[in-house]
């Protein structure tokens, strides 16, 4: 599985986007990049996935470069509620889904 | 619709003494996994299951411990003569088929005095 690296933290001002990078480099052709997020003391989020088109759902907008060596999750108007660990998982057919640091958003006042 | 559910939520145990954790995947979802997270650390891979049957047991950490589905629905996982390592947020997923993305449920903080 390729291997990811995001920031270990940032900050956004509540009502401005969030955009979080993410390098998977040595992502392979059949794998997805699925975004996720861990709110404090709750279960993983599942929040958006993409192979190559940029995707967009109700939650976020996932920007995914041409080569597919970055992407990079966008939260439209960041609020209070998205501070959370935001986990970037390339997969391919491997069954379980490989969290590593992600990073950790603080949306401020 | 209903999403996964996981019980209890919280569960303190003595060392030595089994436990068993619950889950209710969402339902019509094939696929179900466990996974545990120990304070402050990622989430590791226990066990996958497709319908009944469990083709991805890698994850376990030993054989104290097992699980098993039934009805293509819920699950138990249990944990024999536990540990004070043992102690961790254990959390269930499922996906409507393998490939699909996971739903987590709330988890499971299990702690081991």
């Amino acid at each position: 599985d390729a291997k990811t690296t995001q920031p270990p933290s940032m900050d956004c001002a509540e009502g401005r986007a969030a955009n979080l990078p993410c390098n998977h480099s040595t992502i392979s052709g059949n794998e997805y990049v699925y975004w996720y997020r861990q709110i404090h003391s709750q279960g993983p989020q599942y929040i958006i996935h993409g192979l190559k088109n940029n995707e967009t759902n109700e939650m976020a907008s996932l920007i995914i470069t041409e080569d597919r060596k970055s992407s990079t999750l966008i939260l439209p108007h960041a609020t209070l509620r998205d501070t959370a660990v935001y986990y970037c998982i390339p997969r391919g057919n491997n069954n379980d889904m490989r969290f590593g640091a992600g990073t950790r958003l603080t949306v401020k006042p | 619709g209903a999403g996964v559910s996981q019980s209890p939520s919280n569960k303190v145990t003595e060392k030595g003494k089994d436990v068993e954790l619950r889950c209710d995947p969402i339902s019509g979802h094939t696929a179900l996994y466990w996974y545990r997270q120990s304070l402050g650390q990622g989430l590791e891979f226990l066990i996958y299951f497709q319908g009944n049957s469990a083709p991805d047991k890698s994850g376990l950490p030993s054989d104290r411990f097992s699980a098993e589905r039934t009805g293509g629905s819920v699950s138990t996982l249990t944990i024999q003569r536990t540990q004070q390592e043992d102690s961790a947020v254990y959390l269930c997923a499922s996906s409507f088929q393998p490939s699909y993305e996971q739903y987590f449920g709330p988890g499971t903080r299990l702690t081991v005095t």
